[in-house]
């Protein structure tokens, strides 16, 4: 159980296009849900958290214009780079907390994305 | 601003050999978390720890979080090569997991 899913796994795209990415939980409900970007050879950095139904919380230095967070559903949250450029080339990775148990953080697999 | 500093940053030992990762940080967290995260995936939880002072085992992994709950280390005992990962250290400081701060990484490679 507690299966987290992105998608898509890869993607590539022109400068000054947007992306979506696609978080799901696959067997719960996550009321929350996070978004970390992880350059290469670096950790996780958090850059938002997401709760359902409301506006998402961003880290400081995070633009919200830019990373829009949308988190619809107990089971879906999105994370859309608008007008992206090289420097937002990156792995994003979600993860989700269930409203039972131990609000233990499940990861995705990630998403890479490449601005060309 | 938390920091989770760990150390090495880097570490390429043979099959066999013992290891210990270190996570240090100046700010008291509620739990520590350990993960391991493979290239192109994303980090998969190890353990948790969250009594100061307390030890956890996983087969050749021994997890130790500082009495101060401050610092935690990971050992490992006679590596293997599916040792090989990112090992990531993260706090809680919130008791809820709401928020993570990760360290800043120690990239293992452990070869035959």
């Amino acid at each position: 159980g507690a299966v987290v899913s992105q998608h898509p796994s890869w993607v590539i795209c022109k400068s000054g296009t947007s992306v979506k990415i696609e978080c799901r939980s696959l067997d719960f409900q996550a009321t929350t849900m996070f978004w970390y970007r992880q350059f290469p050879k670096q950790s996780l950095m958090l850059m938002a958290t997401s709760n359902e139904g409301s506006k998402a919380t961003y880290e400081q230095g995070v633009e919200k214009d830019k990373f829009l967070i949308n988190h619809a559903s107990l089971t879906l949250s999105t994370l859309t780079v608008t007008s992206a450029h090289p420097e937002d080339s990156s792995f994003y990775i979600c993860s989700a907390t269930s409203p039972s148990g131990t609000d233990t953080q499940y990861f995705g697999p990630g998403t890479r994305l490449t601005v060309l | 601003t938390q920091l989770l500093e760990q150390s090495p940053q880097f570490l390429s030992i043979q099959e066999g050999e013992n290891l210990t990762v270190y996570c240090n940080s100046s700010s008291v967290f509620s739990s520590l978390q350990w993960y391991r995260q493979e290239p192109g995936e994303g980090p998969v939880l190890l353990v948790t720890v969250v009594t100061g002072g307390e030890v956890k085992k996983l087969k050749r992994l021994t997890f130790q979080f500082g009495d101060a709950r401050k610092d935690s280390s990971l050992h490992i005992t006679a590596a293997q090569p599916g040792d090989t990962g990112l090992y990531l250290c993260a706090g809680d400081n919130t008791g809820t997991a709401s928020k993570l701060t990760f360290g800043t990484g120690t990239r293992l490679q452990v070869t035959l």
